[in-house]
């Protein structure tokens, strides 16, 4: 079964600069979450989708991230505009259903300078 | 609110020999999930073992088991015959069931196994 697949890995840009960042969950996998891990920290819940719908997005900063899961499968997160303190490892997650547990993607990296 | 404290940055231990993880937690909630995720330096978070709060029986993984004591809030993860592949970050995480289901994650502790 394939896992969790996330891109890009790496991303660097400048501050004020936009970016997105793409998730495939593991098929089947009706809740798909986004966490942000800032270095030296435990991830930190961003959003939760239940099929395209959002169950929590009660610590995603809307004045510059965004986040949608159209179709209910594939979900991208956006940062517009990117402030330095955004530096992190943004991880997507999905599980069968929102009591299952939560598997996890490789992560992609930002750096913004 | 929940919150998960993981009181030890950084531990080490010899190949083979075993290690204590130690995870305490703070909730009002009966109903609840709690895990232990590794993160190598890969960065992908791999489930360890995960303990349902109504089940009395700790959980068990291979050389992976928990010590859930629920009245005192501790969810510790023992490592017995330590392999250099355990060396990762570890972080508990909990999920109450009638609180969205999201996951609180503790500050985590790093593990190195020294050969």
């Amino acid at each position: 079964e394939a896992g969790v697949a996330q891109s890009p890995r790496y991303k660097i840009i400048e501050k004020r600069q936009s970016v997105a960042f793409w998730c495939n969950p593991i098929s089947g996998h009706a809740t798909l979450y986004w966490y942000q891990q800032i270095l030296g920290q435990g991830p930190k819940l961003l959003i939760q989708f239940q099929n395209n719908g959002v169950v929590d997005d009660s610590q995603l900063p809307k004045d510059r991230f965004s986040a949608e899961r159209l179709k209910g499968v594939d979900s991208t997160l956006k940062i517009q505009p990117a402030k330095l303190e955004d530096s992190a490892v943004y991880l997507c997650a999905s599980s069968l259903d929102p009591a299952g547990t939560q598997y996890f993607g490789p992560g992609t990296r930002l750096t913004v300078l | 609110a929940q919150t998960v404290t993981q009181s030890q940055p950084e531990m080490s231990v010899q190949e083979a020999e075993t290690v204590t993880l130690s995870c305490t937690y703070d909730t009002s909630e009966s109903n609840y999930y709690l895990f232990w995720y590794k993160q190598p330096p890969s960065r992908q978070m791999i489930l360890v073992i995960r303990q349902e709060a109504y089940k009395q029986q700790n959980a068990t993984e291979n050389r992976f088991s928990v010590n859930f004591q629920k009245a005192a809030k501790s969810f510790s993860l023992k490592i017995s015959d330590s392999q250099l592949g355990d060396t990762a970050m570890y972080f508990c995480a909990f999920m109450a069931t009638n609180a969205g289901n999201m996951l609180t994650f503790g500050g985590g502790t790093r593990l190195m196994v020294k050969p």
